[in-house]
Protein backbone atom coordinates (compact mmCIF):
# COMPACT_ATOMS: atom_id res chain seq x y z
CA UNK A 1 0.00 0.00 0.00
CA UNK A 2 2.05 2.98 -1.12
CA UNK A 3 1.78 5.75 1.74
CA UNK A 4 0.12 9.53 1.34
CA UNK A 5 2.60 12.39 0.94
CA UNK A 6 1.31 16.06 1.92
CA UNK A 7 1.68 18.75 0.82
CA UNK A 8 2.26 18.24 -3.18
CA UNK A 9 4.16 21.07 -3.45
CA UNK A 10 5.94 23.49 -1.60
CA UNK A 11 7.68 26.90 -2.46
CA UNK A 12 9.97 28.40 0.18
CA UNK A 13 12.31 31.38 0.41
CA UNK A 14 16.14 30.43 1.63
CA UNK A 15 15.96 29.87 5.35
CA UNK A 16 12.19 29.56 6.07
CA UNK A 17 11.28 26.39 7.00
CA UNK A 18 8.81 23.34 5.55
CA UNK A 19 7.12 20.36 7.19
CA UNK A 20 7.01 16.88 4.67
CA UNK A 21 3.98 14.56 5.80
CA UNK A 22 3.97 11.02 5.44
CA UNK A 23 1.03 8.29 6.68
CA UNK A 24 0.46 4.97 6.06
CA UNK A 25 -3.25 3.45 6.35
CA UNK A 26 -0.72 0.23 7.78
CA UNK A 27 1.42 -0.56 10.63
CA UNK A 28 5.41 0.24 10.19
CA UNK A 29 8.37 -0.95 10.27
CA UNK A 30 9.92 1.55 8.99
CA UNK A 31 10.29 5.08 7.17
CA UNK A 32 12.67 5.92 4.50
CA UNK A 33 13.19 9.88 3.59
CA UNK A 34 15.11 10.49 0.30
CA UNK A 35 15.26 13.08 -1.87
CA UNK A 36 15.37 13.44 -5.96
CA UNK A 37 16.71 16.52 -8.12
CA UNK A 38 15.67 16.72 -12.06
CA UNK A 39 17.70 13.44 -13.97
CA UNK A 40 19.27 12.06 -10.84
CA UNK A 41 19.21 9.14 -8.47
CA UNK A 42 17.54 9.28 -5.02
CA UNK A 43 19.37 10.27 -2.51
CA UNK A 44 19.15 8.89 1.15
CA UNK A 45 18.21 11.33 3.72
CA UNK A 46 17.27 9.45 6.96
CA UNK A 47 15.68 6.09 8.09
CA UNK A 48 13.32 5.86 10.95
CA UNK A 49 13.12 2.32 12.84
CA UNK A 50 9.86 0.61 14.86
CA UNK A 51 11.39 1.36 18.19
CA UNK A 52 13.00 4.54 17.79
CA UNK A 53 16.14 4.21 15.78
CA UNK A 54 17.32 6.84 13.41
CA UNK A 55 20.16 6.68 10.81
CA UNK A 56 21.04 9.86 8.84
CA UNK A 57 22.21 12.89 8.12
CA UNK A 58 23.07 15.47 10.50
CA UNK A 59 20.92 18.61 9.46
CA UNK A 60 17.78 16.75 8.54
CA UNK A 61 15.31 15.82 11.29
CA UNK A 62 12.37 13.78 11.26
CA UNK A 63 10.27 11.91 13.28
CA UNK A 64 7.72 8.54 13.59
CA UNK A 65 4.65 8.00 15.22
CA UNK A 66 4.00 4.28 15.48
CA UNK A 67 0.92 5.07 16.90
CA UNK A 68 -0.31 7.54 14.21
CA UNK A 69 1.68 5.33 11.16
CA UNK A 70 2.98 8.80 10.22
CA UNK A 71 6.27 10.43 9.45
CA UNK A 72 7.29 14.43 9.32
CA UNK A 73 10.43 15.66 7.86
CA UNK A 74 11.53 18.72 8.56
CA UNK A 75 13.64 21.28 6.46
CA UNK A 76 14.52 23.89 9.13
CA UNK A 77 16.41 27.09 7.50
CA UNK A 78 16.20 25.95 3.74
CA UNK A 79 18.97 26.59 1.52
CA UNK A 80 18.94 26.81 -2.31
CA UNK A 81 20.22 23.49 -2.64
CA UNK A 82 17.10 21.91 -0.73
CA UNK A 83 15.37 22.00 -3.93
CA UNK A 84 14.11 18.93 -4.87
CA UNK A 85 11.47 16.29 -4.89
CA UNK A 86 11.32 14.21 -1.21
CA UNK A 87 10.07 10.97 -1.57
CA UNK A 88 9.81 8.62 2.18
CA UNK A 89 9.23 4.93 1.69
CA UNK A 90 7.50 3.02 3.82
CA UNK A 91 8.01 -0.85 4.90
CA UNK A 92 4.89 -2.39 6.39
CA UNK A 93 5.00 -4.91 9.51
CA UNK A 94 3.46 -7.43 7.46
CA UNK A 95 6.01 -6.67 4.15
CA UNK A 96 9.80 -7.69 5.18
CA UNK A 97 12.09 -5.38 3.10
CA UNK A 98 9.96 -3.85 0.64
CA UNK A 99 9.90 0.01 0.16
CA UNK A 100 6.46 1.43 -0.72
CA UNK A 101 7.27 4.77 -2.15
CA UNK A 102 4.98 7.76 -1.76
CA UNK A 103 4.13 9.99 -4.73
CA UNK A 104 6.68 12.50 -3.61
CA UNK A 105 6.57 16.52 -2.63
CA UNK A 106 8.17 18.84 -4.87
CA UNK A 107 10.30 21.28 -2.74
CA UNK A 108 11.36 24.63 -4.24
CA UNK A 109 13.77 26.90 -2.66
CA UNK A 110 14.07 30.46 -4.04
CA UNK A 111 16.56 33.11 -3.40
CA UNK B 1 34.53 5.69 -7.26
CA UNK B 2 31.17 4.53 -8.34
CA UNK B 3 29.30 3.17 -5.53
CA UNK B 4 25.73 1.45 -7.92
CA UNK B 5 26.79 1.52 -12.01
CA UNK B 6 24.06 0.50 -14.31
CA UNK B 7 24.34 0.59 -18.37
CA UNK B 8 23.22 1.79 -20.45
CA UNK B 9 21.79 5.20 -19.32
CA UNK B 10 19.98 5.36 -22.52
CA UNK B 11 17.84 2.92 -24.34
CA UNK B 12 15.82 3.76 -27.29
CA UNK B 13 14.01 0.59 -28.55
CA UNK B 14 11.56 -0.47 -30.99
CA UNK B 15 8.12 -2.55 -29.70
CA UNK B 16 8.31 -6.35 -29.51
CA UNK B 17 12.54 -5.52 -28.79
CA UNK B 18 14.24 -7.73 -25.97
CA UNK B 19 16.31 -5.21 -23.98
CA UNK B 20 18.82 -6.09 -20.91
CA UNK B 21 20.19 -3.43 -18.68
CA UNK B 22 23.20 -4.36 -16.07
CA UNK B 23 23.84 -3.44 -12.36
CA UNK B 24 27.13 -3.86 -10.97
CA UNK B 25 27.67 -2.14 -7.30
CA UNK B 26 31.17 -2.18 -5.39
CA UNK B 27 29.94 -1.88 -1.87
CA UNK B 28 29.66 -4.99 -0.80
CA UNK B 29 25.68 -5.18 -0.16
CA UNK B 30 23.63 -8.37 -0.07
CA UNK B 31 20.88 -6.83 -1.06
CA UNK B 32 19.68 -4.78 -4.72
CA UNK B 33 16.87 -3.97 -5.97
CA UNK B 34 15.40 -2.34 -9.27
CA UNK B 35 12.65 -0.01 -9.13
CA UNK B 36 10.71 1.63 -12.50
CA UNK B 37 10.08 5.29 -11.92
CA UNK B 38 7.06 6.56 -14.35
CA UNK B 39 6.85 10.12 -16.69
CA UNK B 40 4.84 10.96 -13.10
CA UNK B 41 8.03 10.22 -11.11
CA UNK B 42 6.20 7.70 -9.34
CA UNK B 43 9.00 5.09 -7.94
CA UNK B 44 7.82 1.77 -7.72
CA UNK B 45 9.51 -1.61 -6.45
CA UNK B 46 9.72 -4.25 -9.08
CA UNK B 47 12.27 -6.89 -7.84
CA UNK B 48 14.82 -7.36 -4.58
CA UNK B 49 17.91 -10.19 -4.34
CA UNK B 50 18.95 -11.50 -1.42
CA UNK B 51 22.69 -12.58 -1.87
CA UNK B 52 21.68 -13.61 -5.14
CA UNK B 53 18.18 -15.01 -3.89
CA UNK B 54 14.83 -13.54 -5.13
CA UNK B 55 13.13 -12.32 -1.71
CA UNK B 56 10.76 -9.68 -3.49
CA UNK B 57 8.93 -9.97 -6.93
CA UNK B 58 6.53 -7.63 -7.63
CA UNK B 59 3.23 -7.58 -9.87
CA UNK B 60 5.21 -7.12 -12.67
CA UNK B 61 4.52 -8.93 -16.26
CA UNK B 62 7.08 -12.08 -16.61
CA UNK B 63 8.27 -10.05 -19.67
CA UNK B 64 10.78 -9.15 -17.20
CA UNK B 65 13.07 -11.30 -15.69
CA UNK B 66 15.62 -10.45 -13.71
CA UNK B 67 18.98 -12.28 -12.75
CA UNK B 68 21.70 -12.24 -9.83
CA UNK B 69 25.19 -13.75 -11.04
CA UNK B 70 26.93 -13.17 -8.09
CA UNK B 71 26.27 -10.85 -5.00
CA UNK B 72 27.53 -7.73 -6.81
CA UNK B 73 25.46 -7.85 -9.88
CA UNK B 74 21.55 -7.72 -11.03
CA UNK B 75 20.61 -8.13 -14.56
CA UNK B 76 17.15 -6.82 -15.20
CA UNK B 77 16.20 -8.39 -19.06
CA UNK B 78 13.01 -7.19 -20.64
CA UNK B 79 11.19 -9.02 -23.56
CA UNK B 80 9.15 -8.00 -25.82
CA UNK B 81 9.14 -4.62 -24.94
CA UNK B 82 5.75 -2.60 -24.79
CA UNK B 83 4.95 1.48 -24.98
CA UNK B 84 4.01 1.53 -21.46
CA UNK B 85 7.66 0.13 -20.48
CA UNK B 86 8.98 3.41 -21.41
CA UNK B 87 9.89 4.69 -17.96
CA UNK B 88 13.33 5.34 -15.85
CA UNK B 89 14.76 2.26 -14.55
CA UNK B 90 16.89 2.34 -11.17
CA UNK B 91 19.12 -0.06 -9.74
CA UNK B 92 19.80 0.33 -5.39
CA UNK B 93 21.41 -1.60 -3.33
CA UNK B 94 21.91 -1.81 0.70
CA UNK B 95 23.40 -3.57 3.25
CA UNK B 96 20.14 -5.24 4.40
CA UNK B 97 16.57 -3.81 5.49
CA UNK B 98 17.94 -1.04 7.60
CA UNK B 99 20.12 0.56 6.34
CA UNK B 100 19.93 2.96 3.24
CA UNK B 101 19.73 2.23 -0.27
CA UNK B 102 22.21 3.63 -3.04
CA UNK B 103 20.66 3.89 -6.10
CA UNK B 104 22.61 3.43 -9.32
CA UNK B 105 22.00 6.49 -12.02
CA UNK B 106 19.52 5.35 -13.60
CA UNK B 107 18.66 3.77 -17.29
CA UNK B 108 16.12 5.74 -19.66
CA UNK B 109 14.09 3.48 -21.28
CA UNK B 110 12.43 4.55 -24.47
CA UNK B 111 10.19 2.57 -26.48
CA UNK B 112 8.76 3.63 -30.09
Amino acid sequence: QQPVQSPQAVILREGEDAVINCSSSKALYSVHWYRQKHGEAPIFLMILLKGGEQKGHDKISASFNEKKQQSSLYLTASQLSYSGTYFCGTETTDSWGKLQFGAGTQVVVTP
Amino acid sequence: DTAVSQTPKYLVTQMGNDKSIKCEQNLGHDTMYWYKQDSKKFLKIMFSYNNKELIINETVPNRFSPKSPDKAHLNLHINSLELGDSAVYFCASSQDRDSEQFFGPGTRLTVL
